[in-house]
């Protein structure tokens, strides 16, 4: 079974909207971390957004704004005032209980365009 | 900080011939991992290092791979021999494994394409 789940495999928004890329998860450890990156065309992956499954309160760091909804399994990332540079593949990416590093595992990822 | 370090950035070879893929961890970080990223099959964990022992290394396809840290500052991934469905984006990352999320810094990878 899919730990990881993105249902949009591309997406498009207009510049200076806000965009929601999907992600669902699948665990049953109480204890577990949700991750999101970014990989633009030149390949580097890039650090967005961190989400505890403790934390009271949704991530948010700068544009980027995490939907934590822990009943549903859902960790959506939203981007508020796009911009060109957003342009790039989105990935989820999950790590499961205290064992660092293990069961670390990442979503298919989201191609998100951004349009001028 | 340089951030991880992965050497070289572009392997071309040849089927049957021998790679070595390099990187150097960001300094005081003690977890290590090798991931390969395709078209088809997304990125995938291979192996995970922490304080140099390997830790998980289920995600190996077979006994043609094989990774080693003899130190806490550098890492190599070995193929031998390589076949052309070896052709992929190796990257490596790092994490301070501790109090906090763990977050993964990753290398800007190690494009290698088996001829």
């Amino acid at each position: 079974a899919q730990k990881i789940t993105q249902t949009q495999p591309g997406m498009f928004v207009q510049e200076k909207e806000a965009v929601t890329l999907d992600c669902t998860y699948d665990t049953s450890d109480p204890s577990y971390g949700l991750f999101w990156y970014k990989q633009p065309s030149s390949g580097e992956m890039i650090f967005l957004i961190y989400q505890g499954s403790y934390d009271q309160q949704n991530a948010t760091e700068g544009r980027y704004s995490l939907n934590f909804q822990k009943a549903r399994k859902s960790a959506n990332l939203v981007i508020s005032a796009s911009q060109l540079g957003d342009s790039a593949m989105y990935f989820c990416a999950m790590r499961e209980g205290d064992n660092y590093g293990q069961n670390f595992v990442f979503g298919p990822g989201t191609r998100l365009s951004v349009l001028p | 900080d340089a951030g991880v370090i992965q050497s070289p950035r572009h392997e071309v070879t040849e089927m049957g011939q021998e790679v070595t893929l390099r990187c150097k961890p960001i300094s005081g970080h003690n977890s290590l991992f090798w991931y390969r990223q395709t078209m088809m099959r997304g990125l995938e964990l291979l192996i995970y290092f922490n304080n140099n022992v390997p830790i998980d290394d289920s995600g190996m396809p077979e006994d043609r791979f094989s990774a080693k840290m003899p130190n806490a500052s550098f890492s190599t991934l070995k193929i031998q021999p390589s076949e052309p469905r070896d052709s992929a984006v190796y990257f490596c990352a790092s994490s301070f494994e501790g109090a906090g999320y763990n977050e993964q810094f990753f290398g800007p990878g190690t494009r290698l394409t088996v001829l």
